[in-house]
């Protein structure tokens, strides 16, 4: 258990409709990152939050955004969701803002249909 | 570039030593982790080294990493059953924190 936890483990939704996805960094964390991995991209990094402010951005869609609140938790939203949008959304959570080890969550599973 | 590459896969008998290879393009690269995924399950860090080190052991883990070729591996001892599962490579660099996964290396590590 890496101590990152994310919630819901699986989302069946439909195309068009709008998920929000949530991490919780292990204590004392101030780092986190979403990822995105799909049979045909593999594992991507989307974007990178360090206490509460967006550090980096990655190869993520405009329909997608994220934000990191005061209690650090993460959330990311997925609009207008697409059947190419199904895929396992992990968050990782590292202490410090740059090159620190990133702990990763089991993952949320999402199937669009 | 930013490409990471790892063979699919991999077979294995057990108690025998598997060898994980990856290959990387970005020599700014400065941090060089393995992680594991088990069926439907997240992913487990299990060693990261370090660009300017050459070798890394840790119990039945050794990940070398030769900077001239821009090669890494991981060497299992000792490979168990439970060993069975992916393999990423991941690269992350100086100037930002994201990680680069290779494409995952499919360990079966049969009795």
């Amino acid at each position: 258990d890496s101590g990152v936890t994310q919630t819901p483990k699986h989302l069946i939704t439909a195309t068009g409709q709008r998920v929000t996805l949530r991490c919780s960094p292990r204590s004392g964390d101030l780092s986190v990152y979403w990822y995105q991995q799909s049979l045909d991209q593999g594992l991507q990094f989307l974007i990178q939050y360090y206490n509460g402010e967006e550090r980096a951005k990655g190869n993520i869609l405009e329909r997608f955004s994220a934000q990191q609140f005061p209690d650090l938790h993460s959330e990311l939203n997925l609009s207008s969701l697409e059947l190419g949008d199904s895929a396992l959304y992990f968050c990782a959570s590292s202490v410090g803002e740059m090159r620190e080890t990133q702990y990763f969550g089991p993952g949320t599973r999402l199937l669009v249909l | 570039g930013e490409d990471v590459e790892q063979s699919l896969f991999l077979s294995v008998r057990e108690g025998d030593s598997s060898v994980i290879n990856c290959t990387y393009t970005d020599s700014s690269s400065t941090y060089l982790y393995w992680y594991k995924q088990e069926p439907g399950a997240g992913l487990q860090l299990l060693t990261y080294i370090f660009s300017n080190m050459d070798m890394k052991q840790d119990q039945r883990l050794t990940v070398l990493l030769n900077k001239k070729d821009k090669h890494l591996s991981l060497r299992i001892a000792d490979t168990q059953t439970g060993d069975s599962a992916i393999y990423f490579c991941a690269e992350s660099k100086e100037d930002t924190d994201k990680l680069i996964f290779g494409t995952g290396t499919r360990l079966q590590v049969f009795p």
